[in-house]
């Protein structure tokens, strides 16, 4: 498609379950980001790949969080034995340039919307 | 993490008015600027980069002010669809340095 696809929509988890969100970026994008947005903050940093490479996890919140890249392409976010605290929308977003040269327009996905119950 | 501040509001703004907010950051060796559109349960979207000698793109107007570690955006004549959250986006060069803040709720009223 023509622009970022993130799926599913909405997840709905029982304390303790395991979810797995998909993000397809925009064809030929180098630059991935992962970022989390709870409900009336900014999106907040969690991850990025340059190509398949995780260059930055730092902001991953625990190591309950996993992310890959594995063929430069499609990306997934895994987050084990989710809590409450982990509801909130987690925004794919991709990016043509590589980061750090002063091009950093961000294209974002609609976002996977997670409850935690 | 660098810090990046904006206003919450709401600003409740007439339509066809003129409304500025601006955003401040606290890392003064930040290299990029943007300004970024979020509707209500929808994704972020550049609206404009902010660039040093300030930058206008139709009704908006983007200016950057280093010394004082802050950037603003102006709107004029204000349309009913400019209501919108609008992210201040700073960025320090690395991956981890695009810091979004929290947001500038906008209300434009008829």
């Amino acid at each position: 498609g023509a622009g970022v696809s993130q799926s599913p929509r909405y997840k709905v988890a029982k304390r303790g379950q395991d979810v797995a969100l998909r993000c397809d970026p925009i064809s030929g994008h180098v630059s991935l980001f992962w970022y989390q947005q709870a409900l009336g903050q900014g999106p907040e940093f969690l991850t990025y790949f340059q190509n398949e490479a995780q260059l930055d996890k730092s902001g991953l919140p625990s190591d309950r969080f996993f992310a890959e890249r594995p063929e430069g392409s499609v990306s997934t976010l895994k987050i084990q034995r989710t809590q409450q605290e982990d509801s909130a929308v987690y925004l794919c977003a991709s990016s043509p340039a590589v980061f750090g040269t002063g091009s950093e327009k961000l294209f974002f996905g609609s976002g996977t919307q997670l409850s935690v119950l | 993490r660098k810090e990046v501040e904006q206003d919450p509001g709401p600003f409740n703004v007439p339509e066809g008015a003129t409304v500025a907010f601006n955003c401040t950051y606290s890392n003064s060796a930040s290299q990029s600027f943007f300004w970024y559109r979020q509707d209500c349960r929808k994704e972020p979207k550049l609206l404009m980069s902010v660039y040093s000698s300030g930058n206008e793109d139709g009704r908006f107007t983007a200016q950057l002010n280093r010394a004082s570690q802050y950037i603003s955006l102006l709107i004029r004549d204000s349309k009913l669809s400019d209501s919108a959250t609008y992210l201040c986006v700073v960025s320090g060069g690395g991956a981890d340095g695009l810091t979004f803040g929290k947001g500038t709720h906008l209300i434009i009223q008829p």
